[in-house]
């Protein structure tokens, strides 16, 4: 089927680790993002991706690293300099501009 | 700079009720679309729709509704008898142009809908 995959659904952290969100799309989507959810927050834009080797920072990109290598993956990286990682990560992706974005089921990672 | 303000932050009605969720916009952008999406528990996001900002007619699913009014800058979603499978959180999101080469969604912080039967 196609989709978007999102590994794992639960991921726990010890302080000072980073960490790595599995995001996986085989719509042959360009166009690709991550986005962080906190209760009462709604959705903040962390990355976004519109071609292969090139990615742009979103509005809290600070303590967060991607790579574009392949069409179908864009990886998230938390790193130990995000200072309040526990979240719930949506990765999504579009095929074009205007478009509608099309999510994953979501990673929920928790520091421990 | 673009804004999704949902002043709802939580609704509960009982089964069978009518209930508006309400969105207002804040943009520059003379092109733009909007949507709306479902968040149910367990937690994936559901397109529900897509309006552009050309295109003021409202439009009509089956229970759902939305009023999309530039004028007010609003994009209102209705649930016409609801169910308790409506039960869910539900987001307004607005088109943003990232660079020259595309957009992204912005969204509100979401309106949490409860219904009871």
């Amino acid at each position: 089927d196609g989709g978007i995959t999102q590994s794992p659904k639960y991921l726990f952290r010890k302080e000072g680790q980073n960490v790595t969100l599995s995001c996986e799309q085989n719509l042959n989507h360009d166009a690709m993002y991550w986005y962080r959810q906190d209760p009462g927050q709604g959705l903040r834009l962390i990355y976004y991706s519109q071609i292969v080797n090139d990615f742009q920072k979103g509005d809290i990109a600070e303590g967060y690293s991607v790579s574009r290598e392949k069409k179908e993956s864009f990886p998230l990286t938390v790193t130990s300099a995000q200072k309040n990682p526990t979240a719930f990560y949506l990765c999504a992706s579009s095929p074009g501009h205007w478009t509608e974005a099309f999510f994953g089921q979501g990673t929920r990672l928790t520091v421990v | 700079a673009q804004k999704v303000t949902q002043a709802q932050t939580e609704i509960s009605v009982v089964e069978k009720e009518d209930v508006t969720l309400d969105c207002v916009y804040e943009t520059r952008d003379t092109t733009y679309y909007l949507f709306w999406y479902k968040q149910p528990p367990s937690g994936e996001l559901v397109f529900l729709i897509r309006r552009n900002s050309f295109d003021e007619q409202n439009e009509i699913s089956g229970r759902y509704s939305w009023n999309f009014q530039k004028s007010t800058s609003s994009f209102n979603f209705t649930i016409t008898a609801s169910q308790v499978v409506d039960s869910a959180v539900y987001f307004c999101a607005l088109s943003e142009t990232v660079n020259q080469a595309g957009t992204a969604l912005i969204f509100g912080k979401g309106t949490t809908l409860s219904v009871s039967s």
